[in-house]
Formats: C-alpha cells, sequence, structure tokens
C-alpha cells in the first residue's frame, strides 16, 4: 500500500494565527480527504480534494497530485479547530483508505 | 438525510468472547467500509462491502469477518477476543466505493476487552 505522512505531528496555536498541515504520499491516489476527528472519535469530513484547491469558510485546502501532496490550510484559528486531522488516500485499491498518522493541533485562547 | 450511525456504542468484553458490531450507511449508499484505531497502529483498514460482497480486505485475523446485507447494513464479528482488539472501530460509507467517492464515518464504536 501507499504510505501517508503528515507534519507536524503536534501544533500548537495562539488563537487568531494562521497554520499549514501538510500531507504526503507515496503513490497516485483517486481519493484523498481532509478530516478532523472530534473528542468523541468521529471523523468529521473537510474535504473531498483528490486534485485542485478548495475552499470552506476558515479552512481550505490544496492538493497537487502531481507533486503528492496536499495541504490544509487554517486560518484565524479558534479553541474549536483543536483535535487531530487526519489525510487518508484511496490508491483505487478497493475503496481503501490509507491513513496518515495525524496532527494534533491545540489551538490556546 | 441521517448520517452515518453505528451500534453500540461502548462495549465491554471479556478476552475470549464475541462481539458484533453494526453500521447503517447513509440511505442510498451501497459500500461499507470498516477500520480499527488504536493508539499504537493507528487507523487500519479492515474490509469493504459492496452489494453484499466483500470486496476488498485488509491485513486482519480471519478472526475479524464481516457481512452485508440487502439493505446495505453491515455487520462486523470478532471472534474471540483479545486484549489487542481493544479499539475504536469505525464504519465509513459511500454511494458505490470503488476509489472515487468521497466517504462519510459513524461515530465509531468502542470496544473494551478485558
Amino acid at each position: 500500500g501507499i504510505q501517508v505522512e503528515q507534519s507536524p505531528p503536534d501544533l500548537i496555536l495562539q488563537e487568531g494565527a494562521n497554520s499549514t498541515l501538510r500531507c504526503n504520499f507515496s503513490d497516485s491516489v483517486n481519493n484523498l480527504q481532509w478530516f478532523h476527528q472530534n473528542p468523541w472519535g468521529q471523523l468529521i469530513n473537510l474535504f473531498y480534494i483528490p486534485s485542485g484547491t478548495k475552499q470552506n469558510g476558515r479552512l481550505s485546502a490544496t492538493t497537487v497530485a502531481t507533486e503528492r501532496y496536499s495541504l490544509l490550510y487554517i486560518s484565524s484559528s479558534q479553541t474549536t479547530d483543536s483535535g487531530v486531522y487526519f489525510c487518508a488516500a484511496d490508491p483505487n485499491t478497493g475503496n481503501q483508505f490509507y491513513f496518515g498518522t495525524g496532527t494534533s493541533l491545540t489551538v490556546i485562547p | 438525510k441521517a448520517g452515518v450511525t453505528q451500534t453500540p456504542r461502548y462495549l465491554i468484553k471479556t478476552r475470549g468472547q464475541q462481539v458484533t458490531l453494526s453500521c447503517s450507511p447513509i440511505s442510498g449508499h451501497r459500500s461499507v467500509s470498516w477500520y480499527q484505531q488504536t493508539p499504537g497502529q493507528g487507523l487500519q483498514f479492515l474490509f469493504e462491502y459492496f452489494s453484499e460482497t466483500q470486496r476488498n480486505k485488509g491485513n486482519f485475523p480471519g478472526r475479524f469477518s464481516g457481512r452485508q446485507f440487502s439493505n446495505s447494513r453491515s455487520e462486523m464479528n470478532v471472534s474471540t477476543l483479545e486484549l489487542g482488539d481493544s479499539a475504536l472501530y469505525l464504519c465509513a460509507s459511500s454511494l458505490a466505493g470503488g476509489g472515487a467517492d468521497e466517504q462519510y464515518f459513524g461515530p465509531g464504536t468502542r470496544l473494551t476487552v478485558t
């Protein structure tokens, strides 16, 4: 299977700061998604972004498929943004996601 | 439209027992995938079902099995539980699978094996 690497593993921000989370993947992918895992464990969909750029409020994401990476931007961070962010990639091996190890974000007031 | 639901949400079992977890996908979704999340191994793929057929399987022992019903609801079963099976089990649904569909996850079942 493909390797999915996320960086940084941990991030601490002051409220209002901006951040960039990175996801590198080792092979071409059919699907790439970003998730935020809430304190109860549920994975909340942020972006479905196998290629291109999308924006949703303070969050945006860019995937450069030819260079095998994706970026998640969080602007004007809020304490409610705290949690673990995962990217997951599917190299078209049958609807199987390979997950990165996540970025744990803490936003302090 | 209701999201993916999983039951039960929490479960405590004893080593050697077996357990069955249930997942109901979003209405109209026909693909259901299962994942295990542990602190040591992270999120790992178990298997994927589409139209009652297992299409893909991850690298887990045969004690882990699943099935899908005609209404797309899925169950996974773990027999002869081991302490290492303690984990959060997540299921995801998508329209048709095949890798290109957006996947939506349920709230998970947290299994503790004592």
